[in-house]
């Protein structure tokens, strides 16, 4: 048990659809992160929710929208997929000290895009 | 720009024979440097944490070693449920605080 939830844990979905996933750290942590990892590929991060900063990946598709309403829980919202966008969905957290931090990840959503 | 590159691969080895899983990596300080294990449809469990060269850290059979260069994974008579990927990642104190990720080595340990 890492401290870090993700829910679904598996999602199928059409490209028309819209569906949100959600991440909830238990660990007191101030900053979260998606990340995308697709199979032969190092980890891609999408977006960091840190102290209220918004960063992300300009290479991120706009159907991919992320929203942080607390320090403790991230979503990410879908809408309009293409099937390369299936893959495994992380949620991390992490403590930002100003010096150096561990990423603790969730489980992941499985994503299959049809 | 931060650079992380892992060796072998994959690497399949026999119960108990020991081996070692190679991070070289170049970064404008060092922050720290992370190793992971991942199995298969799950997301990454972190293992240690190294800050300096010269640290050294150990987990029952695994031990992370660190230079300025590259850090090793030493895996001491594994056992079939070491089987995993394993991933290494930095952190520079090049501006950004966000890690970077190697492509990770797929260890196979067959009983």
């Amino acid at each position: 048990e890492t401290g870090v939830t993700q829910t679904p844990r598996h999602l199928v979905m059409g490209m028309t659809n819209k569906k949100s996933l959600k991440c909830e750290q238990h660990l007191g942590h101030n900053a979260m992160y998606w990340y995308k990892q697709s199979a032969k590929k190092p980890l891609e991060l999408m977006f960091v929710y840190s102290l209220e900063e918004r960063v992300e990946n300009n290479s991120v598709p706009s159907r991919f929208s992320p929203e942080c309403p607390n320090s403790s829980h991230l979503f990410l919202h879908l809408h309009t997929l293409q099937p390369e966008d299936s893959a495994l969905y992380l949620c991390a957290s992490s403590h930002r000290s100003g010096y150096q931090e561990t990423q603790y990840f969730g489980p992941g959503t499985r994503l299959l895009v049809l | 720009e931060d650079q992380v590159t892992q060796s072998p691969e994959a690497l399949r080895l026999q119960e108990g024979e020991s081996s070692s899983l190679n991070c070289s990596y170049t970064v404008s300080g060092l922050r720290g440097l992370f190793w992971y294990r991942q199995d298969p449809g799950k997301g990454p469990e972190f293992l240690f944490t190294l800050y300096s060269a010269g640290e050294e850290k150990e987990k029952e059979r695994l031990k992370a070693t660190l230079t300025k260069k590259e850090s090793f994974l030493h895996i001491t008579a594994p056992k079939p449920e070491d089987s995993a990927t394993y991933l290494c990642a930095v952190q520079g104190s090049g501006g950004s605080y966000i890690p970077t990720f190697g492509r990770g080595t797929s260890l196979i340990v067959h009983p």
